[in-house]
């Protein structure tokens, strides 16, 4: 069965600073991968998804990036950070039937 | 462009009781999902509904899907204070398009 990892869990950055999240799956190969924002009380907004390696399609124009350095990697990052970025960021893989989430990572942009 | 509408957005319920949750889509979608969410927590996979007429029922919970309708209902029974979290109904187009959710309470 598929295991999804996100790093860090939780994370507190100044307005301005650099952002790395990073996604790892195990137990599939070639998965489609995606990061999802959720701000808080609210729903979730498709920010990138990716098919494959060096894939990246982005869903709404903003500060943010998306990297798939590797076919089970997947990274969000940003050079600066704003205050709206705070939010629970949830990393995803499709397996042809279901879509499920990782465990997430809480930031918080002061 | 595929909508997803859920409601209601906030339910307060009453141990032992019943209740629905409907999830309407716009256009034409491939398959129909609903996840639970704790709060603080990521998103669980409950039930995927594949075609028209689907049923899938896991403890009190079921779930239902009228394509025709483009309605997905969420049916709860005797809710038990566990059953307490936000509901999210998803539908395909490509890509998975939320509801925004429905925050359930229930209450003893």
């Amino acid at each position: 069965s598929q295991t999804i990892h996100q790093w860090p869990a939780t994370l507190v950055q100044p307005v301005g600073s650099p952002l790395s999240l990073e996604c790892t799956v195990e137990g599939t190969s070639n998965p489609n991968l995606y990061w999802y924002r959720q701000a808080a009380g609210r729903g979730l907004q498709l920010l990138f998804y990716s098919v494959g390696i060096g894939q990246i399609s982005s869903e709404v124009p903003q500060n943010l990036s998306a990297s798939r350095p590797q076919d089970r990697q997947f990274i969000l990052s940003s050079k600066k950070l704003l205050l709206s970025d705070s939010g629970f960021y949830l990393c995803a893989l499709y397996t042809g039937v279901e879509q499920y989430f990782g465990p997430g990572t809480r930031l918080t942009v002061t | 462009e595929l909508k997803v509408e859920q409601n209601p957005l906030f339910l307060s319920m009453q141990e032992g009781k019943n209740y629905t949750i409907y999830c309407n889509y716009s256009t034409t979608s491939d398959r129909l999902y609903w996840y639970r969410q704790d709060p603080g927590k990521s998103l669980e996979s409950l039930f995927v509904l594949l075609s028209n007429g689907a049923v899938k029922q896991e403890g009190r919970l079921m779930a239902s899907l009228d394509t025709k309708a483009r309605l997905s209902t969420l049916h709860i029974t005797a809710a038990v204070h566990d059953l307490s979290a936000t509901y999210f109904c998803a539908a395909e187009q490509g890509n998975l398009i939320f509801g925004k959710g429905t925050k359930l309470s229930v209450k003893p």
